[in-house]
């Protein structure tokens, strides 16, 4: 089982829609996680941290179930702009380092 | 530009050669690592540094693979004796002692042809 595993896609949406992502992770030990965008070709970059009390940054929500192990964000009113793909990640290692990525979701917005 | 910066962005090698790639992180970050993302998956952990010293390194760096951080500053990836399996993009990010973030460089893609 991998320690991260997310719904490839795509999601196929159209402008104005809402669209929401899930992804579970195997490590119940797990403490800290994230969601980071890559465009195509490009490195990832961080979107948000994600919190066990859930967190809002604009039209972006990020929500933690740790009983259930899994991680969503949620994106309200698309736009062209978000098509890319969702990494979830999470951190683990020895020294709490490492970013253990999920395989990616990939958004497609169409006008 | 005070990003990661990473060299070569692109090398195109024959299975069984050497390659070395560089990277040198944002300049007061004193934690550094490597990943390899191949086609549809997602970045994976190579090995990570703080200041010169390796602190851990994935089960996928086989014994052909070798990290280093001389100074504690930019840090290079060799490959020994190169296979087809290598054709990846390896990434390079850094991160401040405090805090979280970890900012990627834009990569070096590798074909190993």
């Amino acid at each position: 089982r991998k320690e991260v595993e997310q719904d490839p896609g795509p999601f196929n949406v159209p402008e104005g829609a809402t669209v929401a992502f899930n992804c579970t992770y195997s490590n119940s030990a797990s403490q800290s996680f994230f969601w980071y965008r890559q465009d195509c070709r490009k490195e990832p970059k961080l979107l948000m941290s994600v919190y066990s009390s859930g967190n809002e940054d604009g039209r972006f929500t990020a929500q933690l179930n740790r009983a259930s192990q899994y991680i969503s964000l949620l994106i309200r009113d698309s736009k062209l702009s978000d098509s890319a793909t969702y990494l979830c990640v999470v951190k683990a290692g020895e020294y709490g380092n490492k970013l253990v990525f999920g395989a990616g979701t990939i958004l497609r917005v169409k006008s | 530009d005070t990003g990661v910066s990473q060299d070569p962005r692109h090398k195109i090698t024959k299975r069984g050669q050497n390659v070395t790639f560089r990277c040198d992180p944002i300049s007061e970050h004193n934690r550094l690592y490597w990943y390899r993302q191949t086609l549809g998956q997602g970045p994976e952990f190579l090995t990570y540094f703080q200041n010169e010293a390796q602190l851990e390194k994935s089960r996928l760096l086989s014994d052909r693979f070798s990290a280093e951080r001389p100074k504690g500053s930019f840090s290079t990836l060799e490959i020994q004796r190169t296979e087809q399996g290598d054709s990846a993009m390896y990434l390079c990010a850094s991160s401040p002692q405090v805090g979280y973030e970890q900012y990627f460089g834009p990569g070096t893609r590798l074909t190993v042809t």
